[in-house]
């Protein structure tokens, strides 16, 4: 299967801890997404890269949170020091795409929920 | 910035009958994209159907079609034939620029046999 994969699927940690994501896209797309999807509601934009650059961050994108996606492949989305309210789905995308071209569908990975005790 | 609202939280629908379910947006852009995306319990999201804003004509994917209607900002799902396996969230996203998609708040269907 060549679609877009995260680890782990599950993560549970107690408040303070820092924890650490990784997503891998689909081979041939150039731009990775990551959201934030809480129970019951849509997902919410964090960040994007396209390639190895990141270029686009959400102001919910505290300065708790960092991503990098240091080869233009697989990105790490990492939270520092963790909150009850850091508890939600983290999900990421990829596509094809570059700036100023057409828009591409984005495909979505299964995700990973974070649970903060 | 732009805001999509899906103004019905649930909905049900006997198998093999059709139900629609609603989108608006706000935007000021005059080029842009909408999808309707489905999410499964405990599975992840998929594509159901894109539309281009430029063109006129409305989508069509199967038993899925949207009444895209650009001058009310409205971007609705229509769901033909429904099946048990159409029980999902159901999320209307808008991107108008190749970046990050803005999502609905979401419906979820539950299709009854």
């Amino acid at each position: 299967d060549t679609g877009v994969s995260q680890n782990p699927r599950h993560k549970i940690t107690k408040r303070g801890q820092n924890v650490t994501f990784r997503c891998d896209p689909i081979s041939e797309h150039n731009r990775l997404y990551w959201y934030r999807q809480t129970l019951g509601q849509g997902p919410e934009f964090l960040t994007y890269f396209q390639n190895e650059a990141q270029l686009e961050k959400s102001r919910l994108l505290s300065d708790r949170f960092s991503a990098e996606r240091p080869k233009g492949s697989f990105s790490t989305l990492e939270i520092q020091r963790t909150e009850q309210g850091d508890s939600a789905m983290y999900l990421c995308a990829s596509s094809r795409g570059t700036s100023g071209g057409p828009t591409y569908e984005q495909y979505f990975g299964p995700g990973t929920r974070l649970t903060v005790t | 910035a732009q805001t999509v609202t899906q103004s019905q939280p649930e909905m049900s629908v006997q198998e093999a009958e059709t139900v629609t379910l609603s989108c608006t947006y706000d935007t000021s852009e005059n080029n842009y994209y909408l999808f309707w995306y489905k999410q499964p319990p405990s599975r992840q999201m998929i594509l159901v159907i894109r539309q281009e804003a430029y063109k006129q004509q409305n989508a069509t994917e199967n038993r899925f079609s949207v009444n895209f209607q650009k001058a009310a900002k409205s971007f609705s799902l229509k769901i033909s034939d429904s099946q048990l396996g159409d029980t999902a969230m159901y999320f209307c996203a808008f991107n108008n620029a190749g970046n990050m998609l803005t999502f609905g708040g979401g419906t979820r269907l539950m299709v009854k046999p």
